[in-house]
C-alpha cells in the first residue's frame, strides 16, 4: 500500500477549465513536493511546502500543505495543454528513522488538458 | 548540459543477461538514488547513496546491485535480468537537506527483458 494516496489517479479537462490534484496521507510529513512528468522525461520538481497551513504559488499552480502536515493538494486555474503530465506527490515521514530521511512518491495523476 | 545523464536511454535484453545502468551527475552533490517506475506504483527506491564510501538498499533491492564509483557517477547492475524488471530506471541526486530533499532527475532508462 501507498503511504500517500494521490487523487484522482486520472484527470482529463478542456483547456481554461480548472482542476486540483489531491495528495492524502494517516501519516505526518516533514515536507512535501510536487513533481511533474512528461513522457520519456524524469520528474522535474515544482515545489517543496514545509510548514502546515502553508500556501505556494507558481504562476496559474496553487499549492498547499494541510495544517496537520498529512496532506497537500495542488490546484491549477486556467489549466492549458502544457500542463498536461503526471503529477507526483513525494515526501519525507516525519517519523523516519534514517539520518536525512528518504521520499516516499504518491503514485501519481495523470493530467490530460485538451485544446 | 543536463545536470543528471543517463546511459543507455533505452535497452532491450534476455532473461539472464547482465545489465549495467550508469549515471553521471554535474550537479556536485552526494547523495544519488536508483529508481524504478511502474505504472501505477509511483517511483521506487532501489538502493540509494550518502558518498562514496555508503551505500544502502532501497526497498525493492533484490536482484539489483549497485557501485558508485566516484561522486559523480552511481551504477545499477542487474546480474540475472528478469521479465519482471521491466520498467522505468530513474537516477537522481540530491543534497544534504533532511526535510527537503529535494531531487533532481535523469532522462530514465527504458528496460525491457525479454
Amino acid at each position: 500500500t501507498q503511504l500517500l494516496e494521490q487523487s484522482p489517479q486520472f484527470l482529463s479537462i478542456q483547456e481554461g477549465e480548472n482542476l486540483t490534484v489531491y495528495c492524502n496521507s494517516s501519516s505526518v510529513f516533514s515536507s512535501l513536493q510536487w513533481y511533474r512528468q512528461e513522457p520519456g522525461e524524469g520528474p522535474v520538481l515544482l515545489v517543496t511546502v514545509v510548514t502546515g497551513g502553508e500556501v505556494k504559488k507558481l504562476k496559474r499552480l496553487t499549492f498547499q500543505f494541510g495544517d496537520a502536515r498529512k496532506d497537500s493538494s495542488l490546484h491549477i486555474t486556467a489549466a492549458q495543454p502544457g500542463d498536461t503530465g503526471l503529477y507526483l506527490c513525494a515526501g519525507i515521514p516525519s517519523l523516519t528513522t534514517d539520518s536525512w530521511g528518504k521520499l516516499q512518491f504518491g503514485a501519481g495523476t495523470q493530467v490530460v488538458v485538451t485544446p | 548540459d543536463a545536470d543528471v545523464t543517463q546511459t543507455p536511454r533505452n535497452r532491450i535484453t534476455k532473461t539472464g543477461k547482465r545489465i549495467m545502468l550508469e549515471c553521471s551527475q554535474t550537479k556536485g552533490h552526494d547523495r544519488m538514488y536508483w529508481y524504478r517506475q511502474d505504472p501505477g506504483l509511483g517511483l521506487r527506491l532501489i538502493y540509494y547513496s550518502f558518498d562514496v564510501k555508503d551505500i544502502n538498499k532501497g526497498e525493492i533491492s533484490d536482484g539489483y546491485s549497485v557501485s558508485r564509483q566516484a561522486q559523480a557517477k552511481f551504477s545499477l547492475s542487474l546480474e540475472s535480468a528478469i521479465p519482471n524488471q521491466t520498467a522505468l530506471y530513474f537516477c537522481a541526486t540530491s543534497a544534504r537537506d533532511r526535510v527537503r530533499n529535494e531531487q533532481f532527475f535523469g532522462p530514465g532508462t527504458r528496460l525491457t527483458v525479454l
